[in-house]
């Protein structure tokens, strides 16, 4: 059962750039949004935490959620080398067990 | 930054076997998981733990499959008797809440 979908990319992009990542899942259960990065050999480190629709930012991270549309991005401004990785979305009903996306590579070239 | 640690970051195995895969989730944290990463594949649920007790599992948690907090610090996944297909990463998971805190996995080789 696909519950999240997410572009696995790779997405290539040039430093400065804005980088726009999406998912869309289906199901109207999820209240819960979650954005995580993950570095090669090592764990998802959470980047941002949405509950409900609405947007969040936190520094150049801005996450979105349009659960009419069942849509949520994460937009990150002035993107670095270091943003290279791959990015996860997470979502959950509100019990603790996350539906996570694909992820979606990304590298950001110097 | 109080982060969850994982021990081994490896592990070989041979099919038929019984590993023990151990975590230190984040000291103050009250609730722990364990998920899986097959190469290529998205992260999945297996179990989550709250109050000595599996809250929640999923369809891949089966019997071979159990967990325990043996004291304070560590929370462990056993696998019995392991099979080609449960080579993967394994993740651990901590949170007081609802904000999920991953270590950086262990590597788990089925030969």
């Amino acid at each position: 059962q696909k519950e999240v979908e997410q572009d696995p990319g790779p997405l290539s992009v040039p430093e400065g750039a804005i980088v726009s990542l999406n998912c869309t899942y289906s199901n109207s259960a999820f209240q819960y949004f979650m954005w995580y990065r993950q570095y090669s050999r090592k764990g998802p480190e959470l980047l941002m935490y949405t509950y409900s629709s609405g947007n969040k930012e936190d520094g150049r991270f801005t996450a979105q959620v349009d659960k009419s549309s069942k849509y949520i991005s994460l937009f990150i401004r002035d993107s670095q080398p270091s943003d290279s990785a791959t990015y996860l979305c997470a979502m959950s009903t509100g019990a603790n067990n996350l539906f996570f996306g694909t992820g979606t590579r990304l590298t950001v070239i110097p | 930054e109080p982060e969850v640690t994982q021990t081994p970051s490896h592990q070989v195995t041979q099919m038929g076997q019984e590993v023990i895969l151990r975590c230190v989730p984040i000291s103050n944290h009250l609730y722990f998981y364990w998920y899986r990463q097959i190469l290529g594949q998205k992260v999945e649920f297996l179990v989550s733990f709250y109050n000595n007790e599996i809250s929640e599992k999923s369809e891949i948690f089966d019997d071979q499959f159990s967990v325990e907090r043996p004291d304070g610090s560590n929370f462990t996944l056993k696998i019995r008797s392991t099979k080609l297909e449960d080579s993967a990463m394994y993740f651990c998971a901590s949170s007081a809440l609802t904000s999920l805190h991953f270590g950086n996995g262990t590597r788990l080789t089925v030969t």
